[in-house]
């Protein structure tokens, strides 16, 4: 159980235009979603945490207007790179909690990674 | 002083021996403590949680010291397939939710 889908896994762009992220909780409800990004030789960087139906809180330093996250369902919560830029580019990942869960509730997706060029 | 500081490595270790990872926090409002493997392009897994009791898990031991902010993972008789990255991380704590990671101690066992 506590499965977490995330998709695309890979993604080329170009720069100026806008990616979107699925992030999906395929067997449990997410009440909280995360996003994280990871650039080369990095740790996992806490990105912005969502509850479902409010707007993300942001962590000092990212973008809320850059980075879209919608958090509609509970089941899915999206993230959307506007813009994109090169230095955009990273493995983007997200992790949900929610009820049913044997781990302490963080599972994460298999990660995004963006390349803009 | 990062949040989450590791020893990047790497360490280099036959296959049977027993392997050391530590770590420190900062952040002394955190109550929940990990260690999660990441394999190379992968997402991280968790490994096991931390409790200042100490907790075992088969071949894995991880210890908490809350007043020194230190964690600790042990692996004996480590395997081929140990061979990963592992990340020390911790909550955000204070009603966060979020996890903070350290960047990794990469392991490489060899035959």
């Amino acid at each position: 159980g506590a499965v977490v889908s995330q998709h695309p896994s890979r993604v080329i762009c170009k720069s100026g235009t806008s990616v979107k992220i699925e992030c999906r909780s395929l067997d449990f409800q997410a009440t909280t979603m995360f996003w994280y990004r990871q650039f080369p030789k990095q740790s996992l960087m806490l990105m912005a945490t969502s509850n479902e139906g409010s707007k993300a809180t942001y962590e000092q330093g990212v973008e809320k207007d850059k980075f879209l996250i919608n958090h509609a369902s509970l089941t899915l919560s999206t993230l959307t790179v506007t813009s994109a830029h090169p230095e955009d580019s990273s493995f983007y990942i997200c992790s949900a909690r929610g009820i049913r869960h044997s781990n302490y509730g963080y599972t994460f997706g298999s990660g995004t990674r963006l390349t803009v060029v | 002083r990062k949040e989450v500081e590791q020893d990047p490595g790497p360490f280099n270790v036959p296959e049977g021996a027993t392997v050391a990872f530590n770590c420190t926090y900062s952040n002394s409002a955190s109550q929940s403590f990990f260690w999660y493997r990441q394999d190379c392009r992968k997402e991280p897994k968790l490994l096991m949680s931390v409790y200042s009791s100490g907790n075992e898990d088969g071949r894995f031991t991880a210890q908490l010291n809350r007043a020194s902010q230190y964690i600790s993972l042990l692996i004996r008789d480590s395997k081929l397939s140990d061979s990963a990255t592992y990340l020390c991380v911790v909550n955000k704590g204070g009603g966060a939710d979020g996890l903070t990671f350290g960047k990794g101690t990469h392991l490489i066992i060899q035959p």
